[in-house]
C-alpha cells in the first residue's frame, strides 16, 4: 500500500520570494511520483512527474521537485512565487493501478 | 489537447434520490477514474475502470456504482443519495494501464444532496 503526506495544508509566501510545499510518502515498491494544481474553479493540471529518470523533474511555471528515496520526500519549489501561483497543490503517488493523492497545500502569495 | 467534460457543473438532489454523473473523455483513453474531493482530505478514489465494463472498486466506493458500456463514457450513480454524499466529483482518464500515466481531469460537478 502507498500513502502520501503534505506536510502543511496552508503556505504563505510574498511575491518574488522562495515557494516551498513538503511532501513525504510511502510505498512498498519504486514508486512514480506526482504534483497537480487546482487553481479556483478550474480542473486539476498536472505540473510534473516522477518515473525514476532523473532526481531532479522540471514542471511548467519555473516549478521543479526532488525525489529523495533515503528521505522519502518528493517536495516542490519555486525560486520566485508570482501571483498566479496562488493554488492548491496536491502531491500523488501511484499504486498498482491508481493514484493516492495528498490532502493538499494550499499556497497563498502576498503582494 | 485531451478534454474530459461533465455533465453539470453544480447539482441539487434530494436525500434518496438516485442520482447520475456523467463523464466523457475524446482521447480513446483506456483507463477512467471516479473522485471525490472534500476540504482537508484530498482527493479520494471511488472506482476506476480499465477497459469497456470492467470497473474496480476504489478507496471508498460504499453508496457508489458505476457504469461503462462505451470506452468514452463512464458513469458514477449514486443509488439512494445521502447528505455526506454532497462533495466535489472528479472524473478523470489515462491513456494506458499502469498507475504512472499522466490523469486528465475534467471540470468537476458539485453536488448537494439535501
Amino acid at each position: 500500500a502507498q500513502s502520501v503526506t503534505q506536510l502543511d495544508s496552508h503556505v504563505s509566501v510574498s511575491e518574488g520570494t522562495p515557494v516551498l510545499l513538503r511532501c513525504n510518502y510511502s510505498s512498498s515498491y519504486s514508486p512514480s511520483l506526482f504534483w497537480y494544481v487546482q487553481h479556483p474553479n478550474k480542473g486539476l493540471q498536472l505540473l510534473l512527474k516522477y518515473t525514476s529518470a532523473a532526481t531532479l523533474v522540471k514542471g511548467i511555471n519555473g516549478f521543479e521537485a526532488e525525489f529523495k528515496k533515503s528521505e522519502t520526500s518528493f517536495h516542490l519549489t519555486k525560486p520566485s512565487a508570482h501571483m498566479s501561483d496562488a493554488a492548491e497543490y496536491f502531491c500523488v503517488v501511484s499504486g498498482r493501478r491508481a493514484l493516492t493523492f495528498g490532502s493538499g497545500t494550499r499556497l497563498q502569495v502576498q503582494p | 489537447d485531451v478534454k474530459v467534460t461533465q455533465s453539470s457543473r453544480y447539482l441539487v438532489k434530494r436525500t434518496g434520490e438516485k442520482v447520475f454523473l456523467e463523464c466523457v473523455q475524446d482521447m480513446d483513453h483506456e483507463n477512467m477514474f471516479w473522485y471525490r474531493q472534500d476540504p482537508g482530505l484530498g482527493l479520494r478514489l471511488i472506482y476506476f475502470s480499465y477497459d469497456v465494463k470492467m470497473k474496480e472498486k476504489g478507496d471508498i466506493p460504499e453508496g457508489y456504482s458505476v457504469s461503462r458500456e462505451k470506452k468514452e463514457r463512464f458513469s458514477l450513480i449514486l443509488e439512494s443519495a445521502s447528505t455526506n454524499q454532497t462533495s466535489m466529483y472528479l472524473c478523470a482518464s489515462s491513456l494506458g494501464q499502469t498507475s504512472t500515466d499522466t490523469q486528465y481531469f475534467g471540470p468537476g460537478t458539485r453536488l448537494t444532496v439535501l
